[in-house]
């Protein structure tokens, strides 16, 4: 299963868009991207999933270039309650479901 | 519709001891997997049930075992705990016949004294 890296933290100010980049150079042709949020003492939360191109919903985008090598997660206008981890996953449809998470990157959202 | 429920949310045991976490899945899903998180870390797969069997498992010593119900809910349980168990254990659930995302529980926060 391919290995993600992405920042581990990021700052910003409320009203801001937020841009998250995972890389993840050993994607296999049949792996989706897929985003999950949590927050403290709660399990993660199913963001946003694609598999090329962009991807968008009622709460964010996915950016994913053509060779899929890396991924960005786009939230626009953050609010204070945006503060959470966010992780990144790349894997088979159904077999992502054994994946390890990573560490996630840490956004901290600022009055 | 309910989501996915864990039981109990909070829980102390001491070294040694011995342990039963409870996770019913989301209505319609019929896999559950569970994951153990350490304070500042990202979770950790254990294992997975399918059709009241494991189908996948991670690096997790024997100490851990579980079991899916004919209901699709499962139990995880944990041996001879150890200080390093202590953790938020969150259980997902899924349908495996479909590209279906996971939807995880709120955890149980496992504390060993």
């Amino acid at each position: 299963l391919a290995k993600t890296t992405q920042p581990i933290s990021m700052d910003s100010y409320e009203g801001q868009e937020v841009n998250i980049t995972c890389s993840h150079n050993n994607i296999a042709t049949n792996d989706y991207i897929t985003w999950y949020q949590q927050f403290p003492s709660q399990g993660p939360r199913f963001i946003i999933q694609g598999y090329k191109t962009k991807v968008t919903n009622e709460v964010a985008s996915l950016f994913i270039p053509a060779d899929r090598k890396s991924s960005t997660l786009s939230l626009p206008r953050v609010s204070l309650s945006d503060t959470a981890v966010y992780y990144c996953l790349v894997g088979d449809s159904g077999g992502y479901q054994k994946v390890t998470f990573g560490i996630g990157t840490k956004l901290q959202v600022i009055p | 519709d309910a989501g996915v429920t864990q039981s109990p949310t909070h829980l102390i045991k001491t070294r040694g001891q011995q342990v039963t976490l409870r996770c019913s899945p989301k209505s319609g899903h019929d896999t559950v997997s569970w994951y153990q998180q350490a304070l500042g870390q990202g979770p950790q797969f254990i294992f997975q049930y399918y059709e009241e069997e494991e189908r996948q498992r991670g690096n997790f010593p024997d100490r851990f075992s579980g079991h899916q119900f004919p209901n699709y809910s499962s139990e995880l349980n944990v041996n001879a705990l150890l200080l390093g168990d202590s953790a938020l254990y969150l259980c997902a659930s899924s349908l495996t016949a479909t590209n279906e995302k996971l939807f995880f529980g709120s955890g149980t926060q496992l504390s060993v004294l």
